[in-house]
């Protein structure tokens, strides 16, 4: 299993300004995943941060947008730029270990407003 | 097309009853997993109950059960003897291979919102 934390666990932005997001695991891990939940909705993915190598955006996301930085196996950062109130979400880090079978770990999740 | 349809937004059961919440994905892959997780309104993602593609059984955690019928692309969750803290939203999951090969990352279905009446 995996514990992370994750912060803020919620915020309230102007819009036009940046939102750092960070996420700790308490154990080494090949790859983190960033999703968005848009209020009533469910979890999309954003991208996945593999250590010392570019984040890999899905379809609709890009680094302009929400650069992310994977510093080490242990820690990585989600930036939410120039923010607009459509960008209002909650924001999530997960672990998932590499067999088939075992679960998702998540963070608490950020829950961000932009007014 | 969708990979996890849950098809139900919202369900309503009595306390101490049991309920069903459907899930059907889609996928050509023969190895895959199915998962649930249970979100309440503070946000937080909890496991619930994990099904793979080649187990002959269906998954049991407790008060969950997983109803898989593979043929039908179906694992549909059970709870049995529903509590006031069942409240929440409930996801649906898949892992299976990614597109760029090599990593299961997991595609959640729109959820159900599960109501427990006292």
């Amino acid at each position: 299993s995996a514990v992370i934390s994750q912060k803020p666990s919620r915020d309230i932005c102007q819009r036009g300004t940046s939102l750092t997001i960070q996420c700790q695991v308490d154990s080494q891990v090949t790859m983190m995943f960033w999703y968005r939940q848009q209020p009533g909705q469910s979890l999309t993915l954003i991208a996945t941060a593999n250590q010392g190598s570019e984040a890999t955006y899905e379809s609709g996301f890009v680094i302009d947008k929400f650069p992310i930085s994977r510093p080490n196996l242990t820690f990585s950062t989600l930036t939410v730029s120039n923010m607009s109130p459509e960008d209002s979400s909650i924001y999530l880090c997960s672990v998932s270990g590499s067999p088939l079978n075992t679960e998702a770990f998540f963070g608490q999740g950020t829950r961000l407003t932009v007014v | 097309a969708q990979k996890i349809t849950q098809t139900q937004p919202g369900m309503f059961v009595q306390e101490k009853e049991a309920v069903t919440l459907d899930c059907t994905y889609d996928t050509s892959d023969p190895s895959y997993g199915l998962f649930w997780y249970k979100q309440p309104s503070s946000g937080e993602m909890i496991f619930l109950i994990y099904q793979g593609s080649y187990d002959q059984q269906n998954a049991t955690e407790g008060r969950y059960s997983l109803n898989f019928q593979k043929a039908r692309k179906s694992a549909n969750l059970v709870i049995s003897a529903s509590q006031l803290g069942d409240s929440a939203m409930y996801f649906c999951a898949m892992r299976e291979p990614h597109a760029s090969g090599g990593s299961y990352i997991p595609t959640f279905g729109r959820g159900t919102s599960l109501i427990v009446h006292p």
